[in-house]
């Protein structure tokens, strides 16, 4: 069964500073991943995905991330980040439907 | 677009009263999901449709849950009678099919508090 594991329950950096929300996964096949973000009382909204091609993904909002086949992961970065982005971060991978890790709180201090 | 639509955002029902949850696709796409969201379990898919005819339900939790969809652009899920463990926040996503790299959308959200 295809799973991701996001090992990290909180994230705590300074505005400013350089911004990783780390995320494993396990396949069979080719990995489809994806990074979404959910801000309080909100629904998920897509950051960006992994298909195929270049290892560092852009996405929304300044957020990239890198797609690393030998250690299996696909961390989240920013390479400045706000207090705005202080959210519940999700990795997730396709197979017919996303499977979700558990997530990752994300506090960006002023 | 205006997005996966969802009503309502909040309800708070007693035990053992029926709720029911609407979602309405993103026009054109034609795939489905229901998901739970709840600190204990994290995001759980409850129930996927393909071309309004359920795929996968394996993730309903027992029978007190139903899910329709009746046409390509609504949905509903029902919970009868309700329980104070099925408080939680429901979502709606879809996607326009079945190729692996399509976005799936989510909608806001539909709270749920039974008392």
């Amino acid at each position: 069964a295809q799973s991701v594991a996001q090992p990290e329950d909180q994230v705590n950096v300074a505005e400013g500073n350089p911004l990783t929300v780390k995320c494993t996964y396990s396949v069979s096949g080719n990995p489809y991943l994806f990074w979404y973000v959910q801000y309080p009382n909100r629904g998920l909204q897509f950051l960006l995905k992994y298909i195929t091609g270049d290892n560092l993904v852009k996405g929304s909002y300044g957020f990239e991330a890198e797609f690393n086949k030998s250690q299996t992961s696909f961390h989240l970065k920013k390479p400045s980040a706000l207090v705005s982005d202080s959210a519940l971060y999700f990795c997730a991978v396709r197979d017919y439907k996303l499977s979700f890790g558990a997530g990752t709180t994300v506090t960006v201090r002023a | 677009d205006a997005g996966v639509i969802q009503s309502p955002r909040h309800e708070v029902t007693e035990m053992g009263q029926e709720v029911t949850l609407r979602c309405k696709p993103i026009s054109g796409h034609n795939s489905l999901f229901w998901y739970r969201q709840t600190m204990m379990r994290g995001l759980e898919l409850l129930i996927y449709f393909n071309n309004n005819v359920p795929i996968d339900d394996s993730g309903m939790p027992e029978d007190r849950f139903s899910a329709k969809m009746p046409n390509a652009s609504f949905s509903t899920l029902k919970i009868q009678p309700s329980e104070p463990r099925d408080s939680a926040v429901y979502f709606c996503a879809s996607r326009t099919g079945v190729l692996l790299q399509e976005t799936q959308y989510f909608g806001p959200g539909t709270r749920l508090l039974v008392l």
